[in-house]
């Protein structure tokens, strides 16, 4: 069975900070991972995808994430925050095939203070 | 590219009433589509998974008979609230798997509120 443990549901950083947001994985089989985003009354809107290459993936707005499978994590970071940032992240997991069901983290709200 | 439409974006309906919902593929064809629900600062809940032509599959916990899906075609799946009580006003979402590459992409959302 799969499963997604975000850790921190609420993320706070300063207009220009660093931003990590932390995700830990458990499956059975080599995972394919996820982010996505969220803005208020939305749908999820893809920011990068690990599909088994290469471990650091880069995605949309400047966000990238680096798959080690040593410590079953797959963190989301950012080097400088925008105001624009600001919204609900989901972590997400699938076994064996980027197209088998999707398990999502508890998801991390991000707020950026200027 | 990959693009799916979720309809209404939002809708407050009666008790007792039923709520039809859209998720439709606008350029690619999905043979399997995702029903979820979301209630306030939580995750995605799935509801169901729904598969062109055959019935939809329920998660453990989810009424059949009260979640409705209908995937008469290879580009819309619909949701249909029955009987809708003020326990059922959440956030659904919907999401198609891509034919190529797979990958998902999700509707804008639907805001369901039942009065």
């Amino acid at each position: 069975a799969q499963s997604v443990t975000q850790l921190g549901s609420h993320v706070s950083v300063s207009e220009g900070a660093l931003v990590l947001l932390r995700c830990n994985y458990s499956s059975s089989v080599p995972p394919y991972l996820f982010w996505y985003v969220q803005y208020p009354n939305q749908g999820l809107q893809l920011l990068l995808k690990y599909t088994s290459a290469a471990t650091l993936v880069k995605g949309i707005n400047g966000f990238e994430a680096e798959f080690k499978k040593s410590e079953t994590s797959f963190h989301l970071t950012k080097p400088s925050a925008h105001m624009s940032d600001a919204a609900e992240y989901f972590c997400a997991v699938s076994e064996g095939s980027a197209g088998n069901m999707l398990t999502f983290g508890g998801g991390t709200r991000l707020m950026v203070k200027p | 590219g990959a693009v799916v439409s979720q309809h209404p974006s939002r809708v407050i309906c009666k008790s007792g009433t039923s709520v039809k919902i859209e998720c439709r593929s606008l350029d690619f064809q999905a043979t399997t589509m995702f029903w979820y629900r979301q209630f306030p600062k939580q995750s995605l809940m799935l509801m169901a998974t729904s598969n062109e032509g055959s019935k939809a599959t329920y998660e453990q916990g989810v009424e059949k008979d009260k979640f409705l899906i209908n995937h008469a075609s290879l580009t819309l799946s619909t949701l249909t609230v029955t009987s809708a009580h003020p326990e059922d006003s959440s956030f659904y979402i919907c999401s198609a798997r891509r034919p190529v590459n797979y990958g998902y992409t999700f509707g804008s959302g639907t805001r369901l509120t039942v009065v």
